[in-house]
């Protein structure tokens, strides 16, 4: 969905290293995710947000952390990047709305390689 | 807790062949349904939706039914293209869960010619 933006699209980098991950969106919606890819294992839910400054963990939250300083932006970090954290990492999002079944939107991921 | 499972691929088809990929659900209540579809190198995008037991969700030549008494939303086309050559997931959003989403592991579909 081009209006779920992330950058970068690859990136490869050291272990122990910080590394941030972007996502913006033009679509409104208040709500954010971020997932992460791997074969065979589908996505799974990293931290996701409602809100401006609403945080909150999914099924593998431990060593990311999040930032929704606005509702357009949603941004990933790693303080620490090791190797098994090397995945496809998708940012997508959703419009609360009346109807609880609004789609999730995604932007078209970070490959992230840790070496 | 909620889960999803769906048929392990790859499953490879010869253009204008039928498909199906099955997939199961574990939920509490009445979940809503979902397939997504990721084409190489894009994001996921959503194919269809039902909402409640019996529901049709249909796009693009796709169809899914949710089935209570099975607990399953299996993906069906009549006769699949070299187009839809993409990996496909099947997800459930619970009631009361706040818009979050459970994938399936993913199944890729490659059509030949």
């Amino acid at each position: 969905d081009a209006d779920v933006t992330q950058t970068p699209r690859n990136r490869i980098t050291k272990t122990g290293k910080r590394i941030m991950l972007e996502c913006s969106q033009t679509k409104g919606h208040d709500r954010m995710y971020w997932y992460r890819q791997d074969p065979g294992l589908g996505l799974r839910l990293i931290y996701y947000s409602f809100d401006v400054k609403d945080i909150n963990k999914g099924e593998i939250s431990d060593g990311y952390s999040v930032s929704r300083q606005a509702q357009a932006k949603f941004s990933l970090s790693l303080e620490s990047a090791i190797p098994n954290q090397t995945a496809l990492y998708f940012c997508a999002t959703s419009d609360s709305g009346l109807n609880s079944n609004q789609p999730q939107h995604f932007g078209d991921g970070t490959r992230l390689s840790i070496l | 807790g909620n889960s999803v499972t769906q048929m392990e691929g790859p499953v490879t088809l010869s253009e204008e062949a039928f498909l199906t990929i099955n997939c199961t659900y574990t939920a509490t209540g009445y979940p809503s349904l979902f397939w997504y579809v990721q084409y190489p190198g894009e994001g996921l995008q959503l194919l269809l939706k039902a909402t409640k037991a019996d529901d049709k969700g249909s796009n693009k030549g796709f169809e899914a039914t949710y089935r209570k008494e099975t607990t399953s939303f299996h993906l069906e086309k009549g006769s699949v293209q070299v187009s839809d050559s993409a990996v496909y997931f099947c997800a459930l959003k619970g009631r009361g869960s706040q818009g979050n989403l459970i994938f399936g592991k993913g199944t890729k579909l490659s059509v030949k010619p």
